[in-house]
Formats: structure tokens, C-alpha cells, sequence
């Protein structure tokens, strides 16, 4: 299933810069893109989502951006803290589909 | 917080043997799944399940996996005849809608010997 896709492995940024995570789609009828968070040995959690109706959609320090003539999504990370440092999922769905479909993540390192 | 929990968070087992994997989902809400994660891979879905039957399935989910919601609160994953292969994380998660985020629990690491 590679409808998903986040061809960035790994990025690292410097704590208090910009992390800017991208994801791109194949599949026209995904309508709810989200971001999740997982750090090693934990579950995936929650961080921001945006529905197909909105090209922007802002939480504190996270943006997420979606362009769909594009197919594309992006999370934007600022400032960058530590803390920060998790592997991130893009995620999407379409209405009549009850699944997450994932990307294979990406690792940001947030160096100090 | 309203989370999703699972037991246990890590299980041993022979190839061979059969396993349950449980979770309690939210308790509003509708729509419940089974992901795993191989390690250093990506988050694999397994199956959804909605109305008490299963809605979607994908290719790895064969007929060594079972899913059950046998009392209306616990939603479990069973494996038939472990393989090595199946060693992962594996995730239960629940949501409300179609239009929100599914949570995710702490996940079960299962190691096939």
C-alpha cells in the first residue's frame, strides 16, 4: 500500500529552526490527512489533522499544510525543541474508507 | 484522558502457539484497529472493525488472524500458529467518526522464538 508516501527518511534541524515534514498522496479520495507522533516502543500519537476543505490548519507550534492539486501535505515545526525528536507519520483516510492509511515516517533529530 | 489500553505490553511466544492480543478501546467510540509495526519498518494496517464485524482487512491479515469483540468493552487480535515473522509492535486504536483521530495504544511487542 504505498498510497502514502514520505520519501524523507530522517531530518535534522537545529532547536529553535523550522522542521518542515512533507507527504504526498496517490489516492484522490483521501479527504482527512493527520499527523501522528510516535517515539521508540510507544504508540503513535495524535498531533494535528486537516480535512480537504481547509489548506491550512494551525496548532501552537504545528501547521499543517495541504495542497491537493498537488496532492501534497506538509508539517510545519516551529520553533523545533528536543522534544521534538520522534518519527513522524502523514496519515489519510477517504469518507467510505475506515482506515489510516500511513506513510513510512520520518525521523527528526532536533540538535541542540 | 480517555486512552486506549493494551495487554500485555510485551508477549513471548513459541512459534506455533497461539496468542490473544487485547485491547480496551475508548469507550464512545465506534471504529477499532489493529496495526503493527515491524521493526524499523512502517505502521502496517492489519484490519478495521465497525458494528461488530470487520469492515476492512488487508493482505496480511490471512486466516491465522482473528479479531473479537466479545463484550462490548474489549476488542482482541488473535494469532494462530505464530511464525517468526510475526514478531512486531503491534497497535490497537480506536475512533469516534470518520471524520477524526484514531488514538492509539501503547502497543504489545511480540517476540516469535
Amino acid at each position: 500500500d504505498q498510497q502514502v508516501k514520505q520519501n524523507s527518511p530522517s531530518l535534522s534541524v537545529q532547536e529553535g529552526r523550522i522542521s518542515i515534514l512533507n507527504c504526498d498522496y496517490t489516492n484522490s479520495m483521501f479527504d482527512y490527512f493527520l499527523w501522528y507522533k510516535k517515539y521508540p516502543a510507544e504508540g503513535p500519537t495524535f498531533l494535528i489533522s486537516i480535512s480537504s476543505i481547509k489548506d491550512k490548519n494551525e496548532d501552537g507550534r504545528f501547521t499543517v499544510f495541504l495542497n491537493k492539486s498537488a496532492k501534497h501535505l506538509s508539517l510545519h515545526i516551529v520553533p523545533s525543541q528536543p522534544g521534538d525528536s520522534a518519527v513522524y507519520f502523514c496519515a489519510a483516510s477517504a469518507l467510505n474508507d475506515y482506515k489510516l492509511s500511513f506513510g513510512a515516517g520520518t525521523t527528526v533529530t532536533v540538535r541542540a | 484522558e480517555p486512552e486506549v489500553t493494551q495487554t500485555p505490553s510485551h508477549q513471548v511466544t513459541q512459534m506455533g502457539q497461539e496468542v490473544i492480543l487485547r485491547c480496551v478501546p475508548i469507550s464512545n467510540h465506534l471504529y477499532f484497529y489493529w496495526y503493527r509495526q515491524i521493526l524499523g519498518q512502517k505502521v502496517e494496517f492489519l484490519v478495521s472493525f465497525y458494528n461488530n464485524e470487520i469492515s476492512e482487512k488487508s493482505e496480511i491479515f490471512d486466516d491465522q488472524f482473528s479479531v473479537e469483540r466479545p463484550d462490548g468493552s474489549n476488542f482482541t487480535l488473535k494469532i494462530r500458529s505464530t511464525k517468526l515473522e510475526d514478531s512486531a509492535m503491534y497497535f490497537c486504536a480506536s475512533r469516534e467518526g470518520g471524520y477524526t483521530e484514531a488514538f492509539f495504544g501503547q502497543g504489545t511487542r511480540l517476540t516469535v522464538v
